[in-house]
């Protein structure tokens, strides 16, 4: 089964914050995240491993809790960049990658 | 600009035609991986390749048929593909294939397909 992404869409101000979510009902070793703008390529943001660690990408941020099966990516004071399709992805069985549906960010002026 | 170099960007093609889709890096990564994209949906992994061998097919209908010449090149073959075969394909490598899922992939701009 896929991760489950929450929200499915956000909209933003520029400098409000967000948090999206990512769950899965399978025990996580890790989690990616990725951004894809539209008509462009997924970019990797960063990978979650197990430990409950946290990390930073600028002013994007991450953290993994790996009993609660779920992580949380964290946009700081967004800014019209950051708008696009955030997916997060995991291990399941012997596929590399499976992603959730995504959840749509729309940051406005 | 991506490291990871997919030709055609565009594609369309009939239901009788032969084409192929290309992808291309120079980061020295040794996994290759293909990936078909609906509208609005995340990519959904289609293929597989650690060291040049083709290690994970996701039950792909054979009328796709992969090829990894070398460590550098991937191929798609397209042979009598459906409708519903329209789609974004994309490229991604990663350092190699880690059987945790540890390895950040690095995806290619996609070919955007059409069959008629």
């Amino acid at each position: 089964q896929q991760p489950v992404q929450s929200p499915q869409a956000v909209i933003l101000r520029e400098g409000e914050d967000a948090v999206i979510n990512c769950s899965s009902s399978k025990a996580l070793y890790s989690v990616h995240w990725y951004r894809q703008k539209h008509g462009e390529a997924p970019v990797f943001l960063m990978i979650l491993l197990k430990g409950g660690e946290q990390k930073g990408h600028d002013k994007i941020s991450a953290s993994f809790n790996e009993k609660k099966q779920q992580s949380s990516l964290y946009l700081t004071a967004s800014q019209l960049s950051y708008s696009g399709t955030y997916f997060c992805g995991t291990i399941l069985g012997n596929t590399p990658l499976v992603f959730g549906k995504g959840t749509r960010l729309s940051v406005i002026a | 600009d991506t490291e990871v170099t997919q030709t055609p960007k565009h594609l369309v093609m009939g239901m009788t035609n032969k084409k192929s889709l290309k992808c291309e890096q120079h980061m020295g990564h040794r996994a290759m991986y293909w990936y078909k994209q609906k509208a609005k949906k995340p990519p959904e992994l289609m293929f597989v390749y650690s060291y040049e061998k083709l290690s994970i097919n996701e039950s792909v209908p054979s009328r796709f048929s992969p090829e990894c010449p070398n460590s550098s090149l991937l191929n798609l073959h397209l042979h009598a593909l459906q409708p519903e075969d329209s789609a974004l394909y994309l490229c991604a490598s990663s350092p190699w294939a880690d059987p945790l899922g540890n390895q950040p992939q690095h995806f290619g701009d996609g070919t955007r397909l059409s069959i008629l």
